[in-house]
């Protein structure tokens, strides 16, 4: 078991450019989940999938963020038009869930993608 | 409305306990975490407890819940400068007639270890 990998791990790019950044979960995780961290803070949730459906989002998943999990196993999270605000650390997390294979409930973060707006 | 709150700041020398402390508000939160950040890293899950129980025990670690009062605690035993990170208190909120499994993080407390 490899755990949740994400890539890239930083990024800097100019405000008003798009990103897109990625996250490969645990295999047969059919629970994803992005949240959002700023310094000095606690990750803050944005958005979970049950396999490719998305089925919550958070007030912070403003319309220029989109997320993706086509075929249930990775993930995209794609933020157009950045703003310096956007500048944080995304991580990923995955779950069992529903798989059957271990507590749904035991939530596996990755080691994050560091986005600074320039 | 859900929070989580967190003391920010721990310093403690090595080989003494460490006790990191926790609050929460929503009474129907079934799981409770508690997370390890290094700098630079992603998030640890160290350990978790389950909201009808009161107590866990896992190596140097052992989780206190008291429900009524909406409070967590985290006892590091014999800490040592390794120890040295931030810990997160985490609540899996609730959603209709399911549990996301989403997560509600406090703000952090920094556990400094001193030698």
């Amino acid at each position: 078991d490899t755990g949740v990998s994400q890539d890239p791990r930083h990024k800097i790019t100019k405000r008003g450019q798009n990103v897109t950044f990625r996250c490969d979960p645990i295999s047969e995780h059919n629970r994803l989940y992005w949240y959002r961290q700023t310094l000095g803070q606690g990750p803050e949730f944005l958005t979970y999938f049950q396999n490719e459906a998305q089925l919550e989002k958070s007030r912070l998943l403003s319309d220029r963020f989109s997320a993706e999990r086509p075929k249930g196993s990775f993930s995209t999270l794609e933020i157009q038009r950045t703003e310096q605000g956007d500048s944080a650390m995304y991580l990923c997390a995955s779950s069992p869930g529903t798989s059957g294979r271990a507590p749904w409930y035991e939530q596996y973060f990755g080691p994050g993608t560091r986005l600074t707006v320039t | 409305g859900e929070d989580v709150e967190q003391s920010l700041f721990l310093s403690v020398r090595e080989g003494d306990s460490s006790v990191i402390n926790c609050t929460y508000t929503d009474s129907s939160s079934t799981y409770l975490y508690w997370y390890k950040q290094e700098p630079g890293a992603g998030l640890q899950l160290l350990t978790y407890i389950f909201s009808n129980m009161d107590m866990k025990q896992d190596q140097r670690l052992t989780v206190l819940l008291n429900k009524k009062d909406k409070h967590l605690s985290l006892r590091i035993a014999d800490t040592q400068t390794g120890d040295s990170a931030i810990y997160f208190c985490a609540e899996s909120a609730s959603h209709g007639s399911g549990n996301t499994g989403k997560l509600i993080f406090g703000q952090g407390t920094t556990l400094q270890v001193k030698p």
